[in-house]
């Protein structure tokens, strides 16, 4: 049974710092891992999405890595900015398709 | 291009009764999840839909049902509401090219709130 850990739960940190963002999961056999962002009470936003095959993505600030056979991924936030402060959720999508949600990171930025 | 829809936003149902929620995803998009998110719990998977077809149920009573329309628009139905159904539910749609399981990105609506008093 696929179960995914995401750590910190929380992470305080000021304006301009780069920060890592940690996913682990238990059965490498995935199809692909997203990273989302959840702002309070509204819906889930895509980041970053990482397949079985590839070992990283990049958008803009942002950076996710793959490491099937430890069972990590990595999201990387250079910069960090006030706007930044969010929940940050990964999910991994095995054969049964579905995503297996992490309980996710809630990060606030300190102007 | 329009993202994924989600209606109502907010409800507020008593104990007992039902409720239908809608989802209309991205055009083209033929798959639909949808999950259930509480602070306990976080995201829950309820079920998956390609083509009309359910193609996976999560762990949730037989309250909790979903039908896909030929236009790819989703519903989901609990029906004898209970307090603990009280949750943000999330529904998600995806690009699949057949019905294989390598999925592109998932995309999200911005959910329905669900109260139950």
């Amino acid at each position: 049974k696929q179960e995914v850990t995401q750590i910190p739960a929380a992470l305080s940190v000021p304006e301009g710092e780069n920060l890592v963002l940690n996913c682990s999961f238990t059965d490498s056999a995935i199809y692909n891992l997203q990273w989302f962002r959840q702002d309070p009470g509204k819906g889930l936003t895509s980041l970053l999405l990482i397949q079985s095959s590839q070992r990283e993505q990049t958008s803009g600030r942002l950076n996710a890595s793959l490491d099937k056979s430890s069972g990590r991924s990595t999201l990387y936030i250079a910069a960090s900015q006030p706007g930044d402060s969010a929940t940050y959720l990964c999910a991994v999508k095995s054969g049964t398709y579905k995503y297996i949600f992490g309980t996710g990171t809630r990060l606030k930025v300190l102007a | 291009k329009a993202g994924v829809t989600q209606t109502p936003r907010y409800l507020i149902k008593t104990r007992g009764q039902q409720v239908t929620l809608s989802c209309s995803p991205i055009s083209g998009h033929r798959s639909v999840s949808w999950y259930q998110q509480t602070p306990g719990q976080g995201l829950q998977f309820l079920f998956e839909y390609f083509s009309e077809t359910q193609r996976n149920k999560g762990n949730f009573p037989g309250r909790f049902s979903g039908r896909q329309f030929s236009n790819s628009r989703s519903e989901m139905n609990v029906s004898t509401l209970e307090l603990g159904d009280s949750a943000l539910y999330l529904c998600a749609s995806s690009f699949l090219v057949s019905q294989g399981r390598v999925g592109t990105e998932a995309f999200f609506g911005q959910g329905t709130r669900l109260t139950v008093v």
